[in-house]
């Protein structure tokens, strides 16, 4: 079993929905978040980070982490056909000497 | 406006050859990373500098080695190319601790 688990999609919604991604991990001692967005031929960039359980929004995008389920989700409102990319979570912990785990990554497709 | 370049957008090289990817950052970070991404299979580290000569081994360093002799530039060696290794490599940075890693635009390495 991987450490992270991210459904690779493809995930196709119409403009202007609401898209849900979601990552679940085994380890319980991830203590902090993150999204990554990779366009195609670009390097992943990051676009949110949490430490902790909770929300966290930023603009059009939430990120929420489940820390009792182990289960962190990022929700973009209003989508755009420019979100179209691949999403990534990754994950650390602090005694991992700066380590990431890797989610697959959700390919999502806005349509016009 | 932070910068990771690679060397090289595209690669083909021969079984057996060795093959030289090079990362060179302008942020002046102290961390350096090379990881491989596979359809499936997320991004996987594999290694990583957190200063000028030092190297840690990431998830899978077999068949790889690293050099860092400059702050800002962080090489990739694989000694003797292998079909197996056929796949996205990224090079990233950060600052120290579990800061954003910022990705270079991946260098697509065939090997035939």
């Amino acid at each position: 079993q991987k450490e992270v688990e991210q459904d690779p999609g493809p995930l196709s919604v119409p403009e202007g929905a609401i898209v849900s991604l979601n990552c679940t991990y085994s380890n319980s001692a991830f203590q902090y978040f993150m999204w990554y967005r990779q366009y195609s031929r670009k390097g992943p960039e990051l676009l949110m980070y949490t430490y902790s359980s909770g929300n966290k929004e930023d603009g059009r995008f939430t990120a929420q982490v489940d820390k009792s389920s182990k289960y962190i989700s990022l929700f973009i409102r209003d989508s755009q056909p420019s979100d179209s990319a691949t999403y990534l979570c990754a994950m650390g912990r602090m005694d991992s000497n700066y380590q990431l785990i890797w989610g697959a990554g959700t390919k999502l497709i806005i349509k016009p | 406006d932070v910068k990771v370049t690679q060397s090289s957008r595209y690669l083909v090289k021969r079984t057996g050859e060795k093959v030289f990817l090079e990362c060179v950052q302008d942020m002046d970070h102290e961390n350096m990373f090379w990881y491989r991404q596979d359809p499936g299979l997320g991004l996987r580290l594999i290694y990583f500098s957190y200063d000028v000569k030092m190297k840690e081994k990431g998830d899978i360093p077999e068949g790889y080695s690293v050099s860092r002799e400059k702050k800002e530039r962080f090489s990739l060696i694989l000694e003797s190319a292998s079909t197996n290794q056929t796949s996205m490599y990224l090079c990233a940075s950060s600052t120290p601790g579990y800061n954003e890693q910022f990705f270079g635009p991946g260098t697509r390495l065939t090997v035939l």
